[in-house]
Parts: structure tokens; C-alpha cells; sequence
């Protein structure tokens, strides 16, 4: 069984700039989820994905934006990069929307210089 | 507002003791509340679960245990292992079931 993968590791780009990144769901997954993880803080949902359409989205604004494909990974695109932006953002997948264990990737760290 | 709280940032327990941690929560329409483990560079794992129908939940050396009235929970490790030293999370999710949400962690370090 596959788990969460995502990329890449590191990132660091500059203030105003656009990045995307990318998820691979656990196998037999369909429901993705993001989160982003302030240095000191605990994960804080940005959204989840269910058959390719934005499911639930938590306090972000619309620059943060996601995508979900057929094979149900996803992507998660930033756009006018600000310095509070530089996080961990984590991935998570679940057996299907509703289901309350969410199984996390590794993370990918941005730096916003 | 943090509608979950850890109010411990640290613990450092001896090996083979008890590891007690606390996760306090506000909202309450959360019915259903999770434990992460997370190490340095690795994502959070799952660790143990309970609904709110239950007030305690086992898991071999891993219990949970959930005062609905208090808005309180707590995971208890017993015996405690150097391997269980990590930052440990406590989410809380509503019956929409998509958004968890996290405590703040409370780093545990298990000494030999």
C-alpha cells in the first residue's frame, strides 16, 4: 500500500511570485485535503478536494487554490506569494469524504524570501 | 480562536511511566476527536481516535479518553518508550467530517 507522497521536499521562492504543489493520495483514497503548518503551530486546513471539486475550505483567501485529478492527486497553487505564506503544507488523503482519519504526506516546506 | 488547545508545550516522562496527555476543545459540536504523532521532517501519523459517543478507546499501549462535559480529552501511553518522544497533536472534527482541527502540539520526550 502507497502512501501519501508529495513534492517537492523544499521550495523557496520570492515574495509575489506563484508556486504549485503537488500530492499523490494514499491508494484507495479519493479525498484529499491541505493544511498549512506555521512554524509552532498546529496544521490549519485549507481545503479538501472530493471527485475533483473544492469540498469544504477553511479561512484562506482566494489566492490559495487546488485542483484534484481523475486519479485523485491534487494540487495546491499559492499565488502573490507573502512572506507569511513560508510553512510546511501538508497533504492528507482519506478513504472518502466523511471519514474522519486523515492520513498525512511528509510535507513540503516554502520559504518566501 | 483556537477552538482546540494544548496548554503543554512539553513533557518529558521516564521510560516505562505513564505519559499523560491533556487537549482541552471549545466548540461543541465536535463529535469526533483524533491523536497525531509527528516527527521532525516526516508528516503527522494517526494514532487513536474516539467518537463522542465513547469515553475511552484502546489502542495497545495507546488510550484515549474523552470527558464530553469538561470539553476535555486525554492520551495516555503507558509503558512510555524513547521511540514515543515526538510532537503529539489533538484534532477535533464536527459532523462535516473534512476539516480537522489541530491543538497546538505538546512536545513529549521519553527518557531513558
Amino acid at each position: 500500500e502507497t502512501g501519501v507522497t508529495q513534492s517537492p521536499t523544499h521550495l523557496i521562492k520570492t515574495r509575489g511570485q506563484q508556486v504549485t504543489l503537488r500530492c499523490s493520495s494514499q491508494s484507495g483514497h479519493n479525498t484529499v485535503s491541505w493544511y498549512q503548518q506555521a512554524l509552532g503551530q498546529g496544521p490549519q486546513f485549507i481545503f479538501q478536494y472530493y471527485r475533483e471539486e473544492e469540498n469544504g475550505r477553511g479561512n484562506f483567501p482566494p489566492r490559495f487554490s487546488g485542483l484534484q485529478f481523475p486519479n485523485y492527486s491534487s494540487e495546491l497553487n499559492v499565488n502573490a506569494l507573502e512572506l507569511d505564506d513560508s510553512a510546511l503544507y501538508l497533504c492528507a488523503s482519506s478513504f472518502s469524504v466523511g471519514t474522519y482519519e486523515q492520513y498525512f504526506g511528509p510535507g513540503t516546506r516554502l520559504t518566501v524570501t | 480562536d483556537q477552538q482546540v488547545k494544548q496548554n503543554s508545550p512539553s513533557l518529558s516522562v521516564q521510560e516505562g511511566r505513564i505519559s499523560i496527555l491533556n487537549c482541552d476543545y471549545t466548540n461543541s459540536m465536535f463529535d469526533y476527536f483524533l491523536w497525531y504523532k509527528k516527527y521532525p521532517a516526516e508528516g503527522p501519523t494517526f494514532l487513536i481516535s474516539i467518537s463522542s459517543i465513547k469515553d475511552k478507546n484502546e489502542d495497545g499501549r495507546f488510550t484515549v479518553f474523552l470527558n464530553k462535559s469538561a470539553k476535555h480529552l486525554s492520551l495516555h501511553i503507558v509503558p512510555s518508550q524513547p521511540g514515543d518522544s515526538a510532537v503529539y497533536f489533538c484534532a477535533a472534527s464536527s459532523n462535516s467530517g473534512y476539516a480537522l482541527n489541530f491543538g497546538k502540539g505538546t512536545s513529549l520526550l521519553v527518557t531513558p
